[in-house]
């Protein structure tokens, strides 16, 4: 079985503060897919990120950068100088293949709230 | 291009009662989701389309709930009758692909049992 663990629930920083959600998943599988979502106040889950098991390359996009280290099973996310509008709740979560479905498993999500 | 809709956006029922949650996918994904997240918790899987065939219900908590898909376009999720731990976030997305596809999500149904 998978399972995703978010261990922060909530998380309040001031405004430029660099702040990283953890995120840490239990799989057998050695093929998987790991992903971070946010879910602003509007209340859609709007996709960030996809990363494949076997690659464990850093990625960064502009403010945002993830680390992933299967070692530790971490797919770690960190916002640099965090802005109001950063304030959301972000969800990691794990796909594997069954078969021809691939449902998300997702951890308790992680709430960010920014302020001036 | 529209992105998954869901309606409505908000119901409040009493036990006992039937609702009925709409997802329209975004057109051309042929991979429909059903997910729910109750207060505080995790979202969790309850079912997956591809086109109009049930891949995977192995989340479908009960048997008062009822998803079904006509013609592999919009989807239905029932629920009947309505208890008081159905209460909820309902979120819908849709895929392209059905491997590691990243799933677009809808806004979500919130619903209330009173």
């Amino acid at each position: 079985a998978q399972k995703v663990t978010q261990a922060q629930t909530e998380i309040s920083v001031v405004e430029k503060e660099d702040v990283t959600l953890d995120c840490v998943y239990e799989t057998r599988d050695t093929t998987y897919y790991l992903f971070w979502y946010k879910q602003p106040p509007s209340g859609e889950l709007v996709f960030l990120i996809r990363r494949n098991s076997f690659d464990e390359q850093n990625e960064i996009s502009g403010r945002y950068s993830w680390n992933f280290q299967k070692s530790t099973s971490s797919f770690n996310f960190t916002i640099t100088a965090s802005q109001v509008v950063d304030s959301a709740v972000y969800f990691c979560a794990l796909s594997v293949r069954t078969g021809t479905a691939s449902k998300l498993t997702f951890g308790t999500g992680t709430r960010l709230q920014v302020t001036l | 291009e529209a992105g998954v809709t869901q309606f409505p956006s908000h119901s409040v029922i009493e036990k006992g009662q039937t609702v009925t949650l709409r997802c329209d996918p975004i057109s051309g994904h042929d991979n429909l989701y059903w997910y729910r997240r109750v207060m505080g918790k995790e979202i969790k899987f309850l079912l997956h389309f591809v086109k109009e065939s049930k891949q995977d219900e192995s989340g479908m908590p009960n048997n008062r709930f009822l998803a079904e898909r006509t013609g592999g376009t919009y989807s239905t999720l029932k629920v009947q009758p309505a208890e008081l731990e159905d209460s909820g976030v309902y979120f819908c997305a849709s895929s392209q692909r059905t491997d590691y596809n990243e799933q677009f999500f809808g806004p979500g149904t919130r619903l209330t049992v009173l």
